[in-house]
């Protein structure tokens, strides 16, 4: 199957700052990626659908202005957290669809981050 | 009731053994129908993709979907060690619609 790089897998930051998370199909181009969040003993949480080369589009409930999304290219999409607390720490996964259907839908090995 | 409910588990099973794991659903508007693996700290990967009621069989794992009943199963015949992972339903009403997912159960499958 198609391979999507997500990085970092981890990181610690202290409270305030903001931290990057980058997606990255490697050997297809995605016109949608998603952003995923998952807390412990929890189901994966859909926070927003990322459209290359346009704004994306929030979950109810998710602030746009706390996680920012860029989908610059067809192969990269980023997720930054910004101010990060506590209660952001979290398990962040996206994944990336080649084609149009859910069947051809790949997921990132995530990203542990946890805010001190 | 949540959209999408999942026995929590954790499940143990020793080797060889069949598993059956599932997960019921409310909304009847969905119509495709997942099952991921995910490892720990790592990203969930599909075993299986149904659409609507029926059966799907991939090698040891056979998929099942009742619409009537608004449930849906996984099997895993002749289980491995290597089968101990956190599974994941997931579904859709449309084919590339957004993805419910259960909260996943974790199953080990002991030497």
């Amino acid at each position: 199957g198609a391979v999507v790089s997500q990085h970092p897998s981890w990181v610690i930051c202290k409270s305030g700052t903001s931290v990057k998370i980058e997606c990255r199909s490697l050997d297809f181009q995605a016109t949608t990626m998603f952003w995923y969040r998952q807390f412990p003993k929890q189901s994966l949480m859909l926070m927003a659908t990322s459209n290359e080369g346009s704004k994306a589009t929030y979950e109810q409930g998710v602030e746009k202005d706390k996680f920012l999304i860029n989908h610059a290219s067809l192969t990269l999409s980023t997720l930054t957290v910004t101010s990060a607390h506590p209660e952001d720490s979290s398990f962040y996964i996206c994944s990336a669809e080649e084609g149009t259907t859910n069947e051809k839908l790949f997921f990132g090995s995530g990203t542990q981050l946890s805010v001190l | 009731q949540k959209e999408v409910e999942q026995d929590p588990g954790p499940l143990s099973v020793p080797e060889g053994a069949i598993v059956s794991l599932n997960c019921t659903y409310s909304n009847s508007a969905f119509q495709y129908f997942m099952w991921y693996r995910q490892y720990s700290r790592k990203g969930p990967e599909l075993l299986m993709y149904t659409y609507s009621s029926g059966n799907k069989e991939d090698g040891r794992f056979t998929a099942q979907v009742d619409k009537s009943s608004k449930y849906i199963s996984l099997f895993i015949r002749d289980s491995q060690p290597s089968d101990s992972a956190t599974y994941l339903c997931a579904m859709s009403s449309g084919a590339n619609s957004k993805l419910t997912f259960g909260k996943g159960i974790t199953l080990s499958v002991r030497p």
